[in-house]
């Protein structure tokens, strides 16, 4: 199978600060990843596609200063919430995929980011 | 308008009954189209993706899709407890792009 993971599955930290989430393909080599937001009760939202080595396209209304996202080898993409505040306190899922064609996206298990 | 509408629910059943679950698009150039499950604070796993319109069966589950409509369904049949979760419909075009509906709850009652 195709298996994503996240790291860390779920974090709390203060307003200011900032957090770094991980995700990794564990048994396939991911071309692009996705990362996504999900709020309660609601359906996820693509913040941003990355695609190995090159930087991520955001959809519109994410601010890329606000959320780096890297993705700097074949297994690994990483997104990191800069000055974290409260109203970033969400749901956030990552995918990945073998390509940009029509490949399937595997979903990693989320992370739930608090922030104080 | 979204472009993939979806009833949030929740919808109620007893366990054992039929579950028919619904998305309508807009998008006539969707061409791919999906169905995840979602437990609660887990992230989506795919169960059903299709091409064409019609059928598609797979044990308990049956995705249909009528692109003349705009139109897709999820069947359960003899449901469980099991089956509680968010039920996430998506589409794509070409790529590997996906557009979700905002997802359905489903609540199976033993």
């Amino acid at each position: 199978g195709a298996v994503v993971s996240q790291h860390p599955s779920r974090v709390i930290c203060k307003s200011g600060t900032s957090v770094k989430i991980e995700c990794r393909s564990l048994d396939f080599q991911a071309t692009t990843m996705f990362w996504y937001r999900q709020f309660p009760k609601k359906s996820l939202m693509l913040m941003a596609t990355s695609n190995e080595g090159s930087k991520a396209t955001y959809e519109q209304g994410v601010e890329k200063d606000k959320f780096l996202i890297n993705h700097a080898s074949l297994t690994l993409s990483t997104l990191t919430v800069t000055s974290a505040h409260p109203e970033d306190s969400s749901f956030y899922i990552c995918s990945a995929s073998r390509g940009t064609g029509d490949y399937e996206q595997y979903f990693g298990p989320g992370t739930r980011l608090t922030v104080t | 308008q979204k472009e993939v509408e979806q009833d949030p629910g929740p919808l109620s059943v007893p366990e054992g009954a039929i579950v028919s679950l619904n998305c309508t698009y807009s998008n006539s150039a969707f061409q791919y189209f999906m169905w995840y499950r979602q437990y609660s604070r887990k992230g989506p796993e795919l169960l059903m993706y299709t091409y064409s319109s019609g059928n598609k069966e797979d044990g308990r589950f049956t995705a249909q899709v009528d692109k003349s409509s705009k139109y897709i369904s999820l069947f359960i049949r003899d449901s469980q407890p099991s089956d509680s979760a968010t039920y996430l419909c998506a589409m794509k075009n070409a790529g590997n792009m996906l557009t979700f509906g905002g997802g359905t709850r489903l609540m199976v009652k033993p």
